[in-house]
């Protein structure tokens, strides 16, 4: 079946290192491919999507690349700050819905002063 | 424009009670989803409802049901509660739950079962 597989936290930096969150999925077919993130008591927000191979997905200076080739959707930002701390969820979708998510365990972030 | 809210934010329970769930999603999403957040299994999806009607189920016991409402609310119950059932309950909506458009996630229900 489908499923996602991230990189286990928790990840701890300075304020302006890189960050890599690693993510791979195995899926039959063609997923639509996203990054959650979590804050401190609050629900889930969208943070990036992708909807097809090589294309890239971007905001609040995070990105992430669908590569087709690897299945991984990997998540990057230059330099993190302590607003970025937070726990980040990978996902796929599946049959063409966007409301059936599998979603990786989650890896949380804490960004250092 | 409102968010997702789910009510009641906390409760506690003890085993072989029951419990229900609220969720009113943003004005206009019709479809809402339900899923279950533990530390161990992660997110995990439980069912979906468009337009009153449940069209997708993950893998959960029958304890676990919900239903929507006309005007897009829904609440999920859970029945015999176990201690298992401890978690962090998140309702989501869409507009139509169709393509790849953004799910909107409430801050969640969280359960503790004693």
């Amino acid at each position: 079946g489908n499923s996602v597989t991230q990189m286990e936290g928790p990840v701890t930096l300075s304020e302006e290192a890189f960050l890599t969150i690693n993510c791979t999925y195995t899926a039959t077919g063609y997923p639509s491919l996203f990054w959650y993130v979590q804050y401190p008591g609050e629900g889930l927000q969208l943070l990036l999507k992708a909807t097809k191979a090589d294309d890239k997905g971007s905001n609040k200076g995070f990105e992430a690349t669908y590569r087709k080739e690897t299945t991984s959707f990997h998540l990057e930002k230059g330099s993190v700050q302590v607003s970025d701390s937070a726990v980040y969820f990978c996902a796929q979708n599946s049959g063409g819905s966007n409301y059936k998510l599998t979603f990786g365990k989650g890896t949380l972030l804490t960004v250092n002063p | 424009k409102a968010g997702v809210t789910q009510t009641p934010r906390y409760l506690i329970k003890t085993r072989g009670q029951q419990v229900t769930l609220s969720c009113s999603p943003i004005s206009g999403h019709r479809s809402v989803s339900w899923y279950q957040q533990t530390p161990g299994q992660g997110l995990q999806f439980l069912f979906e409802y468009f337009s009153e009607t449940q069209r997708n189920k993950g893998n959960f016991p029958g304890r676990f049901s919900g239903r929507q409402f006309s005007n897009s609310r829904s609440e999920m119950n859970v029945s015999t509660l176990e201690l298992g059932d401890s978690a962090l309950y998140l309702c989501a909506s869409s507009t139509t739950g169709r393509g790849t458009g953004e799910l909107f996630f409430g801050e969640g229900s969280r359960l503790t079962v004693l």
